[in-house]
């Protein structure tokens, strides 16, 4: 099993619609949780971070955590062709008396067509 | 600040190679990462500083890959020797991190390597 695993996609959405990404996780010592996106050709790029259990809105942007579910989700309202891109879910694991880790799952590629 | 820079962006050379990633991260940061990334594996960690001290090396494919970081700005990958299946795109991301915060990864626009 994969450490952090997204939904495999590919997603395509029209224009103006909810685009929704979905993420599990293995370690239950995971604190934190990143939404990056990708275009493509181009390095990614930090969107929504999310700590604790509920919701996180920026923008257009909805994350969501449930830590008992071991779940992270990326809701992308009214979704544009600018939005076309990998999206990767990524989970941090505290170390302790040693340093973390960050772990990517393979990333949905959403397309948004008009 | 410029963020991350990486060198080269391109690099195309024959197996047997030796070949050298290199990557300054945004100052003030303490923690510096390896990635590489392909169709098939997608993104995966090869190696991560803090401090420039390495922690984790687990992802560092074999003993042909190895990876510096002689000062706070200044890291190297290093490829000997090369082989076609070393062909990926090689990020460098920069953050500051602790035992239990995690900040924002600043990705460098990556390394793109092909071993022919």
């Amino acid at each position: 099993q994969k450490e952090v695993e997204q939904n495999s996609g590919p997603l395509s959405v029209p224009e103006g619609a909810i685009a929704s990404l979905n993420c599990t996780y293995s370690d239950r010592g995971s604190q934190s949780f990143f939404w990056y996106r990708q275009y493509s050709g181009k390095s990614p790029e930090l969107i929504m971070s999310i700590y604790s259990n509920g919701d996180k809105e920026d923008g257009r942007f909805t994350a969501q955590l449930n830590k008992a579910s071991q779940y992270v989700s990326l809701l992308i309202r009214d979704s544009q062709p600018s939005d076309s891109a990998t999206y990767l879910c990524a989970a941090f694991s505290a170390g302790g008396t040693s340093y973390g880790k960050l772990t990517f799952g393979q990333g949905t590629i959403l397309t948004v067509h008009p | 600040d410029a963020g991350v820079i990486q060198s080269p962006r391109h690099e195309v050379t024959e197996m047997g190679q030796e070949v050298t990633l290199r990557c300054k991260p945004i100052s003030g940061h303490n923690s510096l990462f390896w990635y590489r990334q392909t169709m098939m594996r997608g993104l995966e960690l090869l190696i991560y500083f803090n401090n420039n001290v390495p922690i984790d090396d687990s992802g560092m494919p074999e003993d042909r890959f190895s990876a510096k970081m002689p000062n706070a700005s200044f890291s190297t990958l290093k490829i000997q020797p090369s082989e076609p299946r070393d062909s990926a795109v090689y990020f460098c991301a920069s953050s500051f991190w602790t035992s239990e915060f995690a900040g924002e990864l600043f990705f460098g626009e990556g390394s793109r390597l092909t071993v022919l």
